[in-house]
């Protein structure tokens, strides 16, 4: 029954690596979005995607970028890996409706 | 963008009605007010949500204060799998609406 996954439960990165985060959803929905999870500061949004080829940027994109290639399927880029963006990577996807998001189990990514 | 205010962390006896509250006093008329969970080591799940009249499920009830700036989740019996990070968002409907979850309230069940 799982509805949004995310390819990695976790991974570990050399600084300077450039990391692809994936993740698919087979609801059909619209909207997905990556969120970042770091102890005292909760879940903060890197980027939304409203539609295929569609992306805006959310409260942290610095360092960050993304892929909408497919309506399931949405890529977070770190282009050259530092370790301070050693995290906890959650990816979610909702309607355009007022209806509730699902998330992924989450990427826990280690930059040595 | 509206924002919400909760409580960093609460505590509750195990069996012992849990009501977590939620401040969102800019609120607008198309906002609805959504509430998730997160238990530890995963993403976070849907709980419920609503928009003027209180709401109930299997999961926790929502009670919404008259002039919508606050709110309640009322979790009627608590168990110790209810332990967790507990998120109140305000969305609306469209695709443009960027949404911070914040820290939320950590719930901890005291057995």
């Amino acid at each position: 029954d799982v509805k949004v996954t995310q390819s990695s439960r976790y991974l570990v990165k050399r600084t300077g690596e450039k990391v692809f985060l994936e993740c698919v959803q087979d609801m059909d929905h619209e909207n997905m979005f990556w969120y970042r999870q770091d102890p005292g500061l909760g879940l903060r949004l890197i980027y939304f995607s409203y539609d295929v080829k569609m992306k805006e940027k959310g409260d942290i994109p610095e360092g960050y970028s993304v892929s909408r290639e497919k309506k399931e399927r949405f890529s977070l880029i770190l282009e050259s890996a530092s370790t301070n963006q050693t995290s906890m990577y959650l990816c979610a996807s909702s309607t355009r409706q007022h209806y509730g998001y699902t998330f992924g189990s989450g990427t826990r990514l280690t930059v040595v | 963008d509206a924002k919400t205010t909760q409580p960093n962390s609460m505590e509750s006896n195990e069996e012992e009605p849990v009501h977590l509250p939620c401040n969102h006093s800019t609120i607008s008329g198309t906002d609805y007010i959504h509430w998730y969970r997160q238990l530890p080591s995963q993403g976070p799940e849907y709980v419920i949500h609503g928009l003027t009249s209180n709401v109930n499920n299997r999961m926790a009830s929502l009670a919404i204060a008259e002039d919508r700036k606050s709110s309640t989740l009322i979790l009627h019996r608590a168990t110790l799998r209810d332990a967790a990070v507990y998120y109140c968002i305000l969305r609306r409907s469209g695709g443009y609406q960027k949404v911070t979850f914040g820290i939320g309230t950590k719930l901890q069940v005291i057995p």
